[in-house]
């Protein structure tokens, strides 16, 4: 257990709703990050917020946003869902804002849209 | 354009001997490289790094070999164990403070054979 939750496990939605993915990170964890797996791909960076700040971003659509709360969870948002969307979605957390400090993944929310 | 390649989507081996995973990378501009482990319905795990000032880490039956000329780096697991069957993603990090980003391979999925 990487003291990293994910909520929910499985989402099952249909082409242009919006759903939420919530992540907790470890305690103390300052540091959030979400990462994409698609079909046989492998994680793709979507954004990182340290303590309550947007810090890197990578290629995330424009019809997806995120942000992290002043208790330090953080929620991604995914809206206007197309078929492509459908992926592992995971969340990480770590103390600081550098990635040479480990990342501790969570077990990720399986997002099927129909 | 995939900056992170490892080009064996699988490896079979047999128990107690080594396994040798690969990774390939294009950026001149990573410079700190990690493996991560997943088992199926779990996140990521951080196994090993390697900054690009060392050319090898050990750390128990894991090494980690970074050639910067070659652009590669190998993971090698010995004695391989039945525990170690799992996907293996390797992910690299550019030098770019305040945009740090990890990108990830592909994956390799390591089955040891008893």
């Amino acid at each position: 257990d990487s003291g990293v939750t994910q909520t929910p496990k499985h989402l099952i939605t249909a082409t242009g709703q919006r759903v939420t993915l919530r992540c907790s990170p470890r305690s103390g964890d300052l540091s959030v990050y979400w990462y994409q797996q698609s079909l046989d791909q492998g994680l793709q960076f979507l954004i990182q917020y340290y303590n309550g700040e947007e810090r890197a971003k990578g290629n995330i659509l424009e019809r997806f946003s995120a942000q992290q709360f002043p208790d330090l969870h953080s929620e991604l948002n995914l809206s206007s869902l197309e078929l492509g969307d459908s992926a592992l979605y995971f969340c990480a957390s770590s103390q600081r804002d550098t990635v040479a400090d480990t990342q501790y993944f969570g077990p990720g929310t399986r997002l099927t849209v129909l | 354009d995939q900056q992170v390649k490892q080009n064996s989507p699988s490896l079979s081996v047999q128990e107690g001997r080594i396994s040798i995973l690969n990774c390939d990378y294009t950026n001149s501009m990573f410079d700190y490289f990690l493996w991560y482990k997943k088992y199926p319905a779990e996140g990521p795990t951080f196994l090993i790094s390697i900054s690009s000032i060392k050319d090898k880490n050990e750390d128990g039956r894991f090494t980690v070999f970074l050639n910067k000329s070659a652009k590669h780096l190998s993971l090698h697991i010995v004695p391989s164990q039945p525990g170690d069957s799992a996907v293996y993603f390797c992910a690299a990090n550019p030098y770019d403070f305040g945009n740090e980003k990890l990108t990830f391979g592909t994956g390799t999925r390591l089955t040891i054979i008893p």
